[in-house]
């Protein structure tokens, strides 16, 4: 089944400790991205990756880190989380064309992070 | 600026209603644009997507969505609302990797 996989669904943390969330497409799409939701807010794009090895920031990066060395995978990286963090997180995947977003963003299920 | 403004926060029609949700935008030129679903507790579904073209494009579950150019607008519409329809609805514009979201919209569907 064609899918974004995201990992894990739900994760509470301490302030400081590292963690990474994974993301994973098995459709050979060439973008992928981060998303954080919150109420009232919508989503934001915290980063984007336009193919292996090429990441650009999205409108909220400040705390976030990202690597793409393989096309399928895209984890997020929290070096020090702190409260201000704790969000609903998405990761999105797509087919490239004219001008990107060919095909619109494919959503992942989500990931409910608490930092306390 | 590069932004999405959904006007109404909460919208409460009857079922078997007619239903419109309006989007604007401000972008450079012309992106691409996109209207989500996303139920409770669940992730985001594509609706419907436009690029250019006939400015009236069909998506899924019975929406549709009409661009209009001059009032930088791409508002989504059904002629008749049922209740499975009660979700968050959102527009989004964009182009290459970068997609920017609208605040959301809550439909409620009245039996």
């Amino acid at each position: 089944e064609a899918q974004v996989t995201q990992n894990p669904r739900y994760l509470i943390t301490v302030t400081g400790k590292k963690l990474t969330v994974t993301c994973s497409q098995n459709m050979n799409h060439e973008y992928m991205s981060w998303y954080r939701q919150d109420p009232g807010l919508g989503l934001r794009q915290i980063y984007y990756s336009m193919n292996v090895e090429v990441t650009d920031k999205g409108d909220v990066p400040e705390g976030y880190k990202v690597s793409r060395k393989e096309k399928r995978n895209f984890p997020l990286i929290l070096e020090s989380p702190s409260p201000n963090q704790t969000s609903l997180y998405f990761c999105a995947s797509s087919l490239s064309g004219r001008r990107g977003l060919g095909y619109g963003y494919t959503f992942g299920s989500g990931t409910r992070l608490t930092v306390v | 600026a590069q932004s999405v403004t959904q006007p109404d926060i909460h919208i409460t029609v009857s079922e078997g209603a007619s239903l419109e949700l309006r989007c604007n935008y401000s972008y450079g030129a012309t992106p691409y644009l996109f209207w989500y679903v996303q139920s409770p507790g669940q992730g985001l579904q594509l609706l419907l997507k436009y690029f250019s073209g006939d400015t009236l494009v069909q998506g899924i579950k019975g929406f549709e969505a009409e661009f209009k150019r001059s009032q930088s607008s791409f508002n989504l519409r059904k002629p008749s609302v049922h209740w499975s329809d009660a979700a968050e609805y959102f527009c989004a514009v964009g182009a290459w990797g970068k997609l920017i979201f609208g605040q959301g919209t809550e439909l409620s569907v009245k039996p």
